[in-house]
């Protein structure tokens, strides 16, 4: 597609039901990276897929967050049994293959509250 | 690990003036972007900036990067409201996982 597609753009959750957050990047885009943006804050790094395997999660918060990107194209970040301090803007981001040197593309993110 | 900080965080500035934004990093980092975000929209990249004493223009904004004093900015001449915008510098934290360490952004706010 022309850009980097998230849906939904909003969910209102239940405090202990599970999401599923989706992102489909740009075609072609090898490196998919997901961020979380608190109000008022930088987005924070959460994992980064190569191709279809996860090559850094070191960003998620616990293990209540989980991605999987198993085919090399959309991805979707799974969150279970929501808090109420996950409310947050999901981004996601999308780049060729050395993606530093071109930059990255965001989409516009799923904001997530959960209530 | 590395760390991004931005300053001001917080800018109010009339139309026509000249102002800097900076963005200071703690470690090595050979690459920095520059991205525009609209109140409830995601992030518009502006500048990449690949290597020392990278400068870019685009408009009214121009952004430069000194690798040695880790010290990238953000410079806006003749501002105008259509600026008004939250701006944020992400440094790439290196390696093979191409990561973004964002700065806490600046609320510029242009006064007619």
């Amino acid at each position: 597609g022309a850009g980097v597609s998230q849906t939904p753009s909003n969910k209102v959750t239940e405090k202990g039901k599970y999401v599923e957050l989706r992102c489909d990047p740009i075609s072609g885009h090898t490196a998919l990276y997901w961020y979380r943006q608190s109000l008022g804050q930088g987005p924070e790094f959460l994992i980064y897929f190569q191709g279809t395997g996860a090559a850094d999660d070191s960003g998620l918060p616990n293990d209540r967050f989980f991605a999987v990107r198993p085919e090399g194209s959309v991805s979707t970040l799974k969150i279970q049994r929501t808090e109420r301090g996950d409310s947050a803007v999901y981004l996601c981001a999308s780049s060729l293959t050395g993606g530093a040197n071109y930059g990255y593309t965001f989409g516009s993110g799923t904001r997530l509250t959960v209530v | 690990e590395l760390k991004v900080e931005q300053n001001p965080l917080f800018l109010s500035m009339q139309e026509g003036k000249n102002y800097t934004i900076y963005c200071n990093y703690s470690t090595t980092s050979d690459r920095l972007y520059w991205y525009r975000q609209d109140p409830g929209k995601s992030l518009e990249s502006l500048f990449v900036l690949l290597s020392n004493g990278a400068v870019k223009q685009e408009g009214r904004l121009m952004a430069s990067l000194d690798t040695k004093a880790r010290l990238s900015t953000l410079h806006i001449t003749a501002a105008v409201h259509d600026l008004s915008a939250t701006y944020f510098c992400a440094a790439f934290s290196g390696g093979s996982n191409y990561k973004l360490t964002f700065g806490k952004g600046t609320l510029l706010t242009v006064n007619p």
